[in-house]
């Protein structure tokens, strides 16, 4: 079973200040995914990154991923309020012939304070 | 570019009864993936259609169930309801390799 696991599960910041979201995975993978939640809403899509080293960056928010590691960060530079938000990760493991499925992890509730 | 649609938004429904959701994914899209999000359980795998072919399942009971058309929209039904049934139930739509948009969600409350 892939387990997926975000740390810090909850987060304040100060505005202006940086910060790294976390994501270990148990099993090999190199598909994974970053998604934003606002409360009562769906899920938006921030990042796909589809092979070891990938970077990519949007905004104050840059997601990479270390496949070798299991682990995938998104790092937060100089949070402004509008970044406050649930972050998701999720990993996929599946084949055409399996099929796909996201695994998420639990979450960071991120709350940025002036 | 039309996302993925899903409908109804809302829903209230009396446990013992059963309820159908439907999603339209983005034109092109294939697979269609359900999840189901609560504050306890988090977001959790349902199930995953391709071609009118389930092609995975997550581990949820009988009474979750779905199908996929011709034209790639599907529907989940969830039969003889329970209180702990009640979430928000997320459409996914994907390509290879360009991961997944989600619809809306449908938010279904059981009393």
């Amino acid at each position: 079973e892939l387990k997926v696991e975000q740390n810090p599960l909850f987060l304040s910041m100060q505005e202006g200040k940086n910060y790294t979201i976390y994501c270990n995975y148990s099993t090999t993978s190199d598909r994974l995914y970053w998604y934003r939640q606002d409360p009562g809403k769906s899920l938006e899509s921030l990042f796909v990154l589809l092979s070891n080293g990938a970077v990519k960056q949007e905004g104050r928010l840059m997601a990479s991923l270390d496949t070798k590691a299991r682990l995938s960060t998104l790092h937060i530079t100089a949070a402004v309020h509008d970044l406050s938000a649930t972050y998701f990760c999720a990993v996929d493991r599946g084949t055409s012939n399996s099929g796909y499925a996201l695994n998420f992890g639990k979450g960071t509730s991120l709350l940025v304070t002036p | 570019k039309a996302g993925v649609t899903q409908t109804p938004r809302y829903l209230i429904k009396t446990r013992g009864q059963q309820v159908t959701l439907s999603c339209s994914p983005i034109s092109g899209h294939r697979s269609v993936s359900w999840y189901q999000q609560t504050p306890g359980q988090g977001l959790q795998f349902l199930f995953e259609y391709f071609s009118e072919t389930q092609r995975n399942k997550g581990n949820f009971p009988g009474r979750f169930s779905g199908r996929q058309f011709s034209n790639s929209r599907s529907e989940m039904n969830v039969s003889t309801l329970e209180l702990g049934d009640s979430a928000l139930y997320l459409c996914a739509s994907s390509l290879p390799s360009y991961g997944y948009t989600f619809g809306s969600g449908t938010r279904l409350t059981v009393v």
